[in-house]
């Protein structure tokens, strides 16, 4: 089991574009979290899903924000226009079942200029 | 979901136990306990989780007060890999919203 899988680990980029952030999840894994961590604001949740369907986008920041997952292995969060602000590190994370522990992956670092 | 108080930070000697405390006296009896760990530029590590019994597996043992009002995780030999920030968390285990506080820093010296 490789774990949850996020890409790139590290992405440096300009304002104003975008950017997309990758996800695999740990196969058989029901459940996806995004979440994001900042030296201010800690971990916050941005997104989850449950078999694909987004269940809960509270805590996606604005529009510039949208997240997706197009089958079971694979999900994306992406930023259009990137802002400085924006600038964290993103995790994802999967769970097998409703209330089982989260495993999160290593993050990618993002900063934008 | 309950809110939880750790202390800031602390320190543990090499070899010894390290014991995490943790308070949330707002819990409701269907809210479970979870602990969590994030080593440096790692994602979150779950380590343990108990509703009212004290749970024990082979990261960690968790204490858990009569009251449910506080709990304490306990690291029985810590190593210097321990050296992380260790969360706590209460949550509805029926609901996949983990909330994350500021956590304890924990630093293992040798």
């Amino acid at each position: 089991d490789a774990g949850v899988i996020q890409s790139p680990r590290h992405e440096v980029t300009e304002m104003g574009q975008e950017v997309t952030l990758r996800c695999k999840p740990i196969s058989g894994h029901d459940y996806l979290f995004w979440y994001r961590q900042t030296m201010m604001r800690g971990l916050e949740l941005l997104i989850y899903f449950n078999n694909n369907v987004p269940i809960d986008d509270s805590g996606m920041p604005e529009d510039r924000f949208s997240a997706k997952m197009p089958n079971a292995s694979f999900s994306t969060l992406k930023i259009q226009p990137s802002e400085p602000r924006d600038s964290a590190v993103y995790f994802c994370a999967s769970s097998s079942v409703y209330g089982s522990p989260l495993h999160f992956g290593n993050g990618t670092r993002l900063t934008v200029t | 979901d309950a809110k939880t108080t750790q202390p800031t930070s602390m320190d543990c000697a090499e070899g010894r136990a390290a014991n995490l405390p943790c308070n949330h006296s707002t819990i409701s009896g269907n809210e479970y306990v979870y602990w969590y760990r994030q080593i440096h530029s790692q994602g979150p590590q779950y380590i343990i989780h108990g509703l009212k019994n004290n749970e024990t597996n082979e990261m960690a043992s968790l204490i858990i007060t009569e009251d449910r009002k506080s709990s304490t995780l306990i690291l029985p030999h810590a190593t210097l890999r321990d050296t992380a920030v260790y969360y706590c968390i209460g949550n509805n285990q029926g609901a996949q919203k983990l909330v994350f506080g500021q956590g304890t820093r924990l630093t293992i010296n040798p």
